[in-house]
């Protein structure tokens, strides 16, 4: 069975430090992968999203930006973070019809 | 572009009551699916429903139910009998057939009261 993996569940970091959130997808290949935020009380806003190795979608401008090394691994990285990029990271992937599968999350507060 | 509306930001209900959760969309295609998504308080994005614009019957599971209507482009959530569990943040979400980007509305806070 397909399962998704992400991590860490929380993290705490300064204003100006670099970030990677990593997720990898186990039991199924070329998936399409996304990296959704969620701010406190807010819906999901689609960051990124990936149809294969090396292929990035951006839908919002921002801090952020996401590469795809293997197939079904997705990162989510910033070189700086700005207290504005505090919130709840999902990352899913999506097998068709069937509709996303989430990870579990991570959140993120910048300090 | 299309879009997911969610026009009841909090809903509450008496357990073992029926609650009926709305969503309307915009689109100009003719094949697409549509998805309720539950967030209990862990966060976790939990699949609930989904329904495939092509079929005319409504899909269920268990105590979960849509009332899909495609002229009207509604695709509402009904919950029978509902239990301290199911208290969360419904989201109602949209993807075309051919498309690899899901819509989702700004969600429905449910609370559960005993």
């Amino acid at each position: 069975s397909q399962t998704i993996h992400q991590w860490p569940a929380t993290l705490v970091q300064p204003v100006g430090s670099p970030l990677s959130l990593e997720c990898t997808v186990e039991g199924t290949s070329n998936p399409n992968l996304y990296w959704y935020r969620q701010a406190a009380g807010r819906g999901l806003q689609l960051l990124f999203y990936s149809v294969g190795i090396g292929q990035i979608s951006s839908e919002v401008p921002q801090n952020l930006s996401a590469s795809r090394p293997q197939d079904r691994q997705f990162i989510l990285s910033s070189k700086k973070l700005l207290l504005s990029d505090s919130g709840f990271y999902l990352c899913a992937w999506s097998g068709g019809a069937i509709g996303y599968t989430f990870g579990s999350g991570t959140r993120l507060t910048v300090v | 572009a299309q879009t997911v509306t969610q026009s009841q930001p909090e809903m509450s209900v008496q357990e073992a009551e029926t609650v009926t959760l709305s969503c309307t969309y915009d689109t100009s295609e003719s094949d697409y699916y549509l998805f309720w998504y539950k967030q209990p308080p862990s966060r976790q994005m939990i699949l609930v429903i989904r329904q495939e614009a092509y079929k005319q019957q409504n899909a269920t599971e268990n105590r979960f139910s849509v009332n899909f209507q495609k002229a009207a482009k509604s695709f509402s959530l009904k919950i029978s009998d509902s239990q301290l569990g199911d208290a969360a943040m419904y989201f109602c979400a949209y993807r075309e057939n051919t498309g690899n980007q899901f819509y989702f509305g700004t969600g429905t806070s449910l609370t559960v009261i005993p």
